[in-house]
């Protein structure tokens, strides 16, 4: 299937700082999602973006499409514990496929 | 509480076998999404039904099927188990047809295969 490269795998970071995560695609996509999921839990929904060069937000989060239409960015500002948790970008490519990356664990210390 | 329900929370069964599992949407939605997510593969987009029809398909095996019933729930049904379907599913809901609509998802069931 599609291969959506989402880095960096895992982040340790102190609380109150800036938060980047990325994925990167050799497909054009339509859509592109970011999702957090906490222990247990399903994934939830954070940004969703529909055009190349949106840049959208979501409290102290901030996603962009990238011009190519084969990126996205995270940007998670003055992170707090509540943070924590495993981050995920979605694409959809025509024809209604969506893919999932690999994921970004987040540990927010205190 | 994403107001989506699946069950069962917890399934252990043996090689060989055939599971059910169910997901019953948000009060309104039309559309449910099945969901795969094991170590080694990530979150894998499975199959969507939209009001009763199929509406989209991702890498869904053979040995699986899915339907969506008249009053919305869904069924996502997994024979010839084998070790590598051992995952946890989710099942997730959205009001509208399009992939793209806020979707909501359960809690998921997780699937042990021995």
């Amino acid at each position: 299937g599609q291969q959506l490269n989402q880095s960096p795998q895992s982040m340790f970071i102190q609380e109150g700082e800036d938060v980047s995560m990325n994925c990167t695609s050799s497909s054009i996509f339509n859509t592109w999602l970011w999702y957090k999921q906490e222990p247990g839990e399903g994934p939830v929904l954070l940004i969703a973006l529909y055009k190349a060069g949106e840049l959208t937000s979501n409290g102290r989060l901030t996603a962009q499409f990238g011009i190519t239409r084969k990126d996205s960015f995270l940007n998670i500002s003055a992170s707090i514990p509540s943070d924590v948790g495993i981050y995920f970008c979605a694409g959809q490519l025509a024809g209604n496929q969506f893919y999932f990356g690999t994921g970004t664990s987040l540990t927010v210390i205190p | 509480d994403s107001g989506v329900t699946q069950t069962p929370k917890h399934l252990i069964t043996a090689t060989g076998q055939r599971v059910t599992l169910r997901c019953s949407p948000r009060s309104g939605d039309l559309s449910v999404y099945w969901y795969q997510q094991s170590l080694d593969q990530g979150l894998q987009f499975l199959i969507q039904y939209y009001n009763g029809e199929e509406r989209a398909k991702g890498n869904i095996l053979e040995r699986f099927s899915a339907q969506q019933f008249p009053d919305l729930h869904s069924e996502l049904n997994l024979s010839s188990l084998e070790l590598g379907d051992s995952a946890l599913y989710f099942c997730a809901s959205s009001w509208g047809a399009r992939e793209a609509d806020t979707q909501y998802f359960g809690p998921g069931t997780r699937l042990t295969v021995l």
